[in-house]
């Protein structure tokens, strides 16, 4: 079965800081990559995604993800957050070729409080 | 664009009572998921239609839950009795291939069993 494990429940870092999530998977055959956001009392909202290609992948807000097959790793990274980042960050993966199948299989989240 | 709607979006409710969240899916959007978000976890399929067809219902606990997308738009989401363990976040969320099947959240409707 697939899972997910994001490693780290709780970062708290400074504005400026740069950030690295980690996010690992297990599934032995082609998968397609996410990362969501969840901003306090707002609704889950997609960051980034990798579906084949280039294994560095820019999103949103200045983040981005690097698909690593052999580590079977998906971490996020930016290079100087800010307090506005403060939220919860989800890795998620299904099975695929070349587009989402439904059924993301979830890791349990990273809460990222950025201080001022 | 119109995101994906969702209501109620807080319900408490007593145990064994019933409760029912509905969904409105971005326009045109063929599939439609429901997934459950406990506290402290990650979110958890618990549906998923592709027009008014169910794909995948293998984690939806059918002795208390039950989906209905009859027209192939709107959806409504069931719980009946409900238990102390149903409290979560019931997310709604969409799809389509135009655009890669990228999957949009709905808000959540937060669901408190007492």
């Amino acid at each position: 079965a697939q899972s997910v494990s994001q490693h780290n429940h709780h970062v708290i870092l400074s504005e400026a800081a740069s950030l690295e999530l980690g996010c690992n998977y297990s599934y032995g055959g082609t998968v397609n990559l996410f990362w969501y956001v969840q901003y306090p009392g707002q609704h889950l909202q997609l960051l980034l995604k990798y579906f084949s290609g280039d294994p560095l992948v820019k999103g949103i807000k200045g983040f981005e993800a690097e698909f690593i097959k052999s580590k079977f790793s998906f971490n996020l990274r930016k290079p100087s957050v800010q307090w506005s980042d403060t939220a919860e960050y989800f890795c998620a993966v299904n099975a695929g070729y070349g587009g989402s199948q439904g059924n993301l299989i979830f890791g349990k989240g990273t809460k990222l409080s950025v201080k001022p | 664009e119109a995101g994906v709607a969702q209501s109620p979006r807080y319900k408490i409710i007593e145990k064994r009572q019933s409760v029912a969240f509905w969904c409105n899916p971005i326009s045109g959007h063929a599939t439609l998921y429901w997934y459950q978000q406990i506290l402290g976890q990650g979110p958890k399929l618990l549906i998923q239609f592709q027009n008014n067809g169910v794909v995948d219902d293998s984690q939806l606990p059918k002795d208390r839950f039950s989906a209905e997308r009859l027209k192939g738009v709107d959806s409504t989401l069931k719980i009946q009795p409900a238990k102390l363990e149903d409290s979560a976040v019931y997310l709604c969320a969409s799809s389509t291939p135009r655009e890669a099947n990228t999957i949009y959240f709905g808000e959540g409707s937060w669901l408190t069993v007492v």
